[in-house]
């Protein structure tokens, strides 16, 4: 069974850059079995799904955090990342990373989640 | 993008009954939807994919059908564990939008 466990800052000032990492344990990132994905809850409410990463490095962005978002990964960690630029108090979240099987789509591989406050 | 609208918002029932909960999307998106729990503080868990198929470990109690643009979750027989928040997402295309949720407590 694979884990997933997100790390970085729990708080951003604004404009700043958010930073996260999330190591995959129990399974190879390589395996070409999954995407890698960012997913996002601000306090109290619903998912906002940001993006995923293939161990190829092809991505795939929400349009509406597009210009602000950049998903790296590294084979040779077992990693991958998130950064999102020019915070402001909205993107105040618990973000999750998750996998994602290629042929279904479907996310059953989450890590615990991680808060990110953005404030001054 | 395709939106995804759940219904209702919020729902308050009794241990045993019978819950049924609503996602409609946008456009068609045949049966690539999936369902999710989260209780609160954990992240969502995978209960039901390509609209009917239980994941592995789910209580045989919910159940998933639908396809095209209408589709429902059903819990046959609520029991106390099952007060969380229920999610549905679109598997169709990118981006992976989720509906807004459903809240399910105790009555």
């Amino acid at each position: 069974q694979v884990q997933l466990q997100e790390s970085g800052p729990g708080l951003v000032k604004p404009s700043q850059t958010l930073s996260l990492t999330c190591t995959v344990s129990g399974g190879s990132i390589s395996s070409g079995d999954y995407y890698w994905s960012w997913i996002r809850q601000p306090p109290g409410k619903g998912l906002e799904w940001i993006g995923y990463i293939y161990y190829s490095g092809s991505t795939y962005y929400n349009p509406s955090l597009k210009s602000r978002v950049t998903i790296s990964v590294d084979t040779s960690k077992n990693q991958f990342s998130l950064k999102l630029s020019s915070v402001t108090a909205a993107d105040t979240a618990v973000y999750y990373c998750a996998q994602s099987d290629i042929l279904t789509g479907y996310y059953s591989g989450w890590g615990q989640g991680t808060l990110v406050t953005v404030s001054s | 993008d395709i939106q995804l609208t759940q219904s209702p918002s919020f729902l308050s029932a009794s241990v045993g009954d019978r819950v049924t909960i609503t996602c409609r999307a946008s456009q068609g998106i045949s049966s690539y939807l999936a369902w999710y729990q989260q209780k609160p503080g954990k992240a969502p868990k995978l209960l039901i994919y390509a609209a009917s198929t239980l994941q592995s470990g789910v209580p045989s109690r919910f159940s998933g059908s639908g396809s095209g643009t209408e589709f429902t979750l059903t819990i046959s027989s609520l029991q106390p564990e099952d007060f969380a928040t229920y999610y549905c997402q679109q598997l169709n295309s990118y981006p992976r939008n989720f509906g807004g949720g459903t809240k399910v407590e105790i009555k």
